[in-house]
């Protein structure tokens, strides 16, 4: 099976602008869960989408947003970028075989850098 | 709230054994997991214990008690490839998966 795949893998912005990234979980999976990486604080729970449904969301600010379509692929939107949003952001898929949120399998992330 | 407490950085000689430990506070327990991180690279699972005890997996073991809110993984044999950084994970009654910080292995030759 091919992996999660993520685009673009690397984005420059500037403060003000909006961005969209996408995912593509692995193929059968229907949850995929959005983190935000950065040297101090670690990975932090964004959302989580299952079936094109929000079923968590993270403490973050609504600027945040997120989508699940059909096909299970996932974009997530940042609007009025902020300097402290320049991270890595990893999708992640999850098979839920155990009824609850199962390994995450991560895609490689996409680096975002706001000027 | 949630949190899960590990140590920021462990050092370690080639060849030898590592612990890493996490030690968590949840409302609620499913499940401890392990990830590994390499710079640049995406986070890969390790392992995942529910019960007490030990689970081996090749060079890499991880422990469970739920009684001391207490994990850790043990890594034997050293080897440089297992520089990287070492995330302990347990979703939260919401099923949110909440991640350390991190441990960060640094492995002499």
């Amino acid at each position: 099976k091919a992996g999660v795949t993520q685009t673009p893998r690397y984005l420059i912005k500037t403060r003000g602008q909006q961005v969209t990234l996408s995912c593509s979980p692995i193929s059968g999976h229907r949850s995929v869960s959005w983190y935000q990486q950065t040297p101090g604080q670690g990975l932090q729970f964004l959302f989580e989408y299952f079936s094109e449904t929000q079923r968590n969301k993270g403490n973050f600010p609504g600027r945040f947003s997120g989508r699940q379509f059909s096909n299970s692929r996932s974009e997530m939107n940042v609007s009025t970028l902020e300097l402290g949003d320049s991270a890595l952001y990893l999708c992640a898929s999850s098979s839920l075989d155990r009824g609850r949120t199962d390994t995450q399998y991560f895609g490689p992330g996409t680096r975002l850098t706001v000027l | 709230g949630q949190s899960l407490e590990q140590p920021s950085e462990v050092t370690a000689v080639e060849g030898a054994i590592v612990q890493i430990n996490c030690t968590y506070q949840t409302s609620g327990f499913y499940g401890l997991s392990w990830y590994q991180q390499h710079d640049g690279g995406a986070p890969t699972f390790l392992s995942y214990n529910a019960l007490d005890g030990l689970e081996e997996t090749g060079r890499f073991s991880s422990f469970l008690s739920r009684s001391d809110s207490y994990g850790y993984l043990l890594l034997q044999e050293l080897q440089m490839k297992d520089s990287a950084s070492y995330f302990c994970a347990v979703p939260d009654r919401d099923d949110k998966i909440i991640f350390g910080k991190g441990t960060r292995l640094h492995i002499l030759p």
